[in-house]
């Protein structure tokens, strides 16, 4: 089955700096991507997905990446706040009759210092 | 969010014990999952249906059995539990054609 590292497992920035969460996969047939973000004592929630058709895709401060020749794709958090502040989980998911099956990563914290 | 509500909230038992996490949802999906989180382990599923007729297992059923009782209702089943049972559950939908999960707020269970 599908295998998804994650790293690191915590971050610490300070408030204004980038952050950068990365993630691979071991599955060549996974096609779909999301990243959760999971705040302190909440249920998880999707925040930006990426699916393998497409190098890059952007939501205001947030954008994901993917390299399907090296199987991996990172989230990238720009001029961060406290409010970024929560435990971030990447994703994958295979085509066909298994595309409904998510592999989640092991989750990072990103702590944001003011 | 109120779409997915999953009761009870926590559950405090003992090793033996039948225990039973109930999921209903109000959003017409047809698919229900659920998931277990672990601290450092992420999110791993458990069981998942994809309607009433179909139910399927996960990456860790071992110990747990699950019931689709209606479209918007998924139940989770501890038969006898046991410690290592000792997480945080979550029940998760999704639509047709859709691979994004809508989240409950989680049933945290300690088995003792």
């Amino acid at each position: 089955g599908e295998n998804v590292e994650q790293h690191p497992s915590t971050l610490s920035v300070q408030e204004g700096d980038s952050a950068v969460i990365k993630c691979t996969y071991s599955d060549s047939a996974s096609n779909y991507f999301p990243w959760y973000k999971q705040e302190l004592g909440k249920r998880p929630q999707l925040i930006i997905d990426i699916r393998s058709n497409v190098g890059e895709k952007k939501d205001q401060r947030i954008a994901v990446t993917l390299n399907k020749t090296a199987k991996h794709f990172s989230l990238h958090i720009t001029e961060t706040q406290p409010e970024d502040s929560a435990v971030y989980f990447c994703a994958a998911s295979p085509s066909g009759a298994g595309s409904y099956q998510l592999t989640f990563g092991k989750g990072t914290k990103l702590s944001v210092i003011p | 969010d109120a779409d997915v509500t999953q009761t009870p909230r926590n559950r405090i038992t003992k090793t033996g014990k039948r225990i039973m996490l109930e999921c209903s949802q109000t959003k017409g999906h047809d698919r229900m999952y659920w998931y277990r989180q672990d601290p450092g382990l992420g999110l791993r599923l458990i069981y998942y249906s994809f309607d009433v007729k179909d139910i399927n297992k996960g990456e860790i059923s071992d110990g747990y059995s699950v019931s689709r009782q209606a479209q918007a209702k998924f139940s989770l089943s501890l038969e006898s539990a046991i410690p290592n049972q000792t997480a945080l559950y979550f029940c998760a939908t999704s639509g047709v054609g859709s691979n994004v999960l809508t989240f409950g707020a989680g049933s945290r269970l300690t088995v003792l």
